[in-house]
């Protein structure tokens, strides 16, 4: 099946400063998703990538569709205690095909 | 509005018990889909179905049974638990556009 690669599985980073994540892929996909998930609760959407090379921010995050279709990047700048979490990117061939999820993103902020 | 409700929050079965996991929603989707959430190996997809009546599998089907007598309702049935099968689970439903929504997860332990 596809594989989606995320990286760094995990990261400890202080307050205030800005976190870079990325996902790439075997395989292309056409839409590019970016989920947090918070302890004892499913994921929930943050960031949704609808065409290549597409950029959107959502407050402080920002999160970019790869030219080739196979990779996505987001960015979370000025981080804040809240930001605490695993992030996960997930990939669709189309909007009635299933979800495939990366391996996630662990996020720890430090006062 | 709820959006999708899982139940049991948590359960503890023995090998060899059989026990279903609940999922219902309240948005008319005609889409829903389990997973299961492992350390390290993001979300992957058991079963998943495109309306009532109809059910397919998904990556990881194996020991799991699912049915879909209502558009709101997505049973998970485990026949005979296996500790492999300790994991945390996931209903999501889907919308039109490909906008997922998660339930809060059962965290299932087999001992």
């Amino acid at each position: 099946g596809q594989q989606l690669n995320q990286s760094p599985q995990s990261m400890f980073i202080q307050e205030g400063e800005d976190v870079s994540m990325n996902c790439t892929s075997s395989s292309i996909f056409n839409t590019w998703l970016w989920y947090k998930q918070e302890p004892g609760e499913g994921p929930v959407l943050l960031i949704a990538l609808y065409k290549a090379g597409e950029l959107t921010s959502n407050g402080r995050l920002t999160a970019q569709f790869g030219i080739t279709r196979k990779d996505s990047f987001l960015n979370i700048s000025a981080s804040i205690p809240s930001d605490v979490g695993i992030y996960f990117c997930a990939g669709m061939t189309g909007t009635a095909s299933k979800l495939t999820f990366g391996t996630g993103t662990r996020l720890q902020v430090t006062l | 509005n709820a959006g999708v409700t899982q139940t049991p929050k948590f359960q503890v079965l023995k090998t060899g018990q059989s026990m279903t996991l609940q999922c219902a929603q309240d948005m008319n989707h005609e889409y829903m889909s389990w997973y299961r959430q492992d350390p390290g190996m993001g979300l992957r997809l058991i079963h998943y179905s495109v309306g009532a009546g109809i059910t397919d599998q998904g990556e990881v089907p194996n020991g799991y049974n699912v049915s879909r007598s209502t558009t709101e309702d997505f049973p998970l049935r485990l026949l005979s638990a296996a500790p492999s099968q300790t994991s945390v689970y996931f209903c999501a439903s889907r919308d039109s556009t490909g906008g997922y929504t998660f339930g809060s997860g059962t965290r299932l332990t087999v001992v």
